[in-house]
C-alpha cells in the first residue's frame, strides 16, 4: 500500500504557484521523498525528490517539514500545461531497481 | 537520449490471440520495470529486471510473459488475455547503482484492448 496521503484534486489559476500537499506520517529514515507526475495517457514523469533538505531545480521546489511527516510541491508559476496527476512517493534508499508505489494522486487543473 | 520507445502505441487483441508489447532505451540503464494502469487508477508494478534478470514478479498471471533479451530491451508477450486486461501498459527503466534510489523514467505506454 502507499504509505501516502493527498488530496484527491485541486485547482490552481494559472501564473499562480501551485502547492501541493503530502502526508507522509510514517516515513523511515532512510526513506526519500518523489514526486512524479502524469499528464493524460502520458507516462509518468519524474519532478525532485528530497530526503531532509528542501530542494529546488528547473521544475519545482520541494519542501519537507523538519520531522519529515510532511511535504510541499511548489509550482512556482503554474501554466495549463502543469495540469496532470501529481503522485508523491515515498521510497527507500536502496541500489536503483526500488520499485515506485503510487498512491491515488492529487489531480491538479490549472485554470486560465 | 533520455528516452523510454513502447512499440506499439495501441493494440486491439481477442481472447485467443498471442502478442507481444516492446519497450527499449539506450540510456544504459539495467533495471526495467512493467507497470499496469487501468482507468482512473494509479500505475501498480507488475515485474522488475535487474541486469536482465527477472527480480521481482508482483504475482501477475501466466499468461503475461516477460522477456529482457538484452540490456536494452524488454518485451512483454500476451496470451489468452481477458476484457479486464484492457489497460495502459507502461515500461520504465531506471540505473542500477548503489547511492539509490534514482528516478525512473517512463515509456508513453501501449494501450491495449482486449476484444
Amino acid at each position: 500500500d502507499a504509505k501516502t496521503t493527498q488530496p484527491p484534486s485541486m485547482d490552481c489559476a494559472e501564473g499562480r504557484a501551485a502547492n501541493l500537499p503530502c502526508n507522509h506520517s510514517t516515513i523511515s529514515g532512510n526513506e526519500y521523498v518523489y514526486w512524479y507526475r502524469q499528464i493524460h495517457s502520458q507516462g509518468p514523469q519524474y519532478i525532485i525528490h528530497g530526503l531532509k533538505n528542501n530542494e529546488t531545480n528547473e521544475m519545482a521546489s520541494l519542501i519537507i517539514t523538519e520531522d519529515r511527516k510532511s511535504s510541499t510541491l511548489i509550482l512556482p508559476h503554474a501554466t495549463l500545461r502543469d495540469t496532470a496527476v501529481y503522485y508523491c512517493i515515498v521510497r527507500v534508499a536502496s541500489s536503483g531497481n526500488t520499485p515506485l508505489v503510487f498512491g491515488k494522486g492529487t489531480r491538479l487543473s490549472v485554470i486560465a | 537520449d533520455t528516452e523510454v520507445t513502447q512499440t506499439p502505441k495501441h493494440l486491439v487483441m481477442g481472447m485467443t490471440n498471442k502478442k507481444s508489447l516492446k519497450c527499449e532505451q539506450h540510456m544504459g540503464h539495467r533495471a526495467m520495470y512493467w507497470y499496469k494502469q487501468k482507468a482512473k487508477k494509479p500505475p501498480e508494478l507488475m515485474f522488475v529486471y535487474s541486469y536482465e534478470k527477472l527480480s521481482i514478479n508482483e504475482s501477475v498471471p501466466s499468461r503475461f510473459s516477460p522477456e529482457c533479451p538484452n540490456s536494452s530491451l524488454l518485451n512483454l508477450h500476451l496470451h489468452a488475455l481477458q476484457p479486464e486486461d484492457s489497460a495502459l501498459y507502461l515500461c520504465a527503466s531506471s540505473p542500477q547503482l548503489a547511492g539509490g534510489p534514482h528516478e525512473q523514467y517512463f515509456g508513453p505506454g501501449t494501450r491495449l484492448t482486449v476484444t
